[in-house]
């Protein structure tokens, strides 16, 4: 069976300080990855998905995010953090039947 | 377009009692989901349908039932709740294998 882990559960950055957040998985087959944002109260909002091509991903708000076959991973980054950045993160990975599996989770605070 | 929405928004129940959470969509999507979200745990999927008229069990399908009577609309049951079942629920839709979910804003959901 599929399955998302996310290593860290907080991770605090200051404000214009670079991000990463890690995401590895297990599927059999070839992923669909996702990462959605969920700010404090609200839905889950996408971020970026890999369905394949470039293994370097773009998405909105200034993130990115790289699949790495080989480490079986699908880190996010984004260079310069804002304040409007502190939220919970959650990577996906899609399996049979279109249903999602997700990560636990990484809840980033962002020091000004 | 709407997108996905919920009613309601906040419940309270007391344990034993009943209610129906509904989720509908205006995207006409195919594929919808319930999923709840626990603090550490990420999203779960409870149930989910791949068509109208169709329901399939998720990961956590114990205490719950679901129906898709309509295409935009997937309605899920809580026939006796149980302090196990306070948690927030969010529902989510897709069009197909290649699409992303789209995702309600979710029902914030306590069992005394």
């Amino acid at each position: 069976a599929q399955s998302v882990t996310q290593p860290d559960i907080h991770i605090t950055v200051s404000e214009g300080a670079s991000l990463e957040l890690r995401c590895n998985y297990s599927y059999g087959a070839t992923p669909y990855l996702f990462w959605y944002v969920q700010s404090p109260g609200q839905g889950l909002q996408l971020l970026l998905k890999y369905f394949s091509g470039d293994t370097l991903v773009q998405g909105i708000k200034g993130f990115e995010a790289e699949f790495k076959r080989s480490q079986s991973s699908f880190n996010l980054r984004k260079p310069s953090v804002h304040w409007s950045d502190a939220a919970e993160y959650f990577c996906a990975v899609k399996a049979a039947g279109n249903k999602l599996t997700f990560g636990g989770g990484t809840r980033v605070l962002v020091k000004p | 377009n709407a997108g996905v929405t919920q009613t309601p928004k906040f419940r309270v129940l007391k344990t034993g009692q009943s209610m129906t959470l509904l989720c509908a969509q205006d995207m006409n999507h195919e594929y919808m989901y319930w999923y709840r979200q626990d603090p550490g745990m990420g999203l779960r999927l409870i149930h989910y349908s791949v068509g109208e008229g169709t329901t399939a069990k998720g990961e956590v399908p114990d205490g719950y039932n679901v129906s898709r009577l309509k295409k935009q609309n997937f309605l899920l049951g809580l026939e006796s709740a149980a302090p196990s079942q306070t948690s927030v629920y969010f529902c989510a839709s897709t069009g197909g294998s290649t699409d992303t979910q789209y995702f309600g804003p979710g029902t914030r959901l306590t069992v005394l």
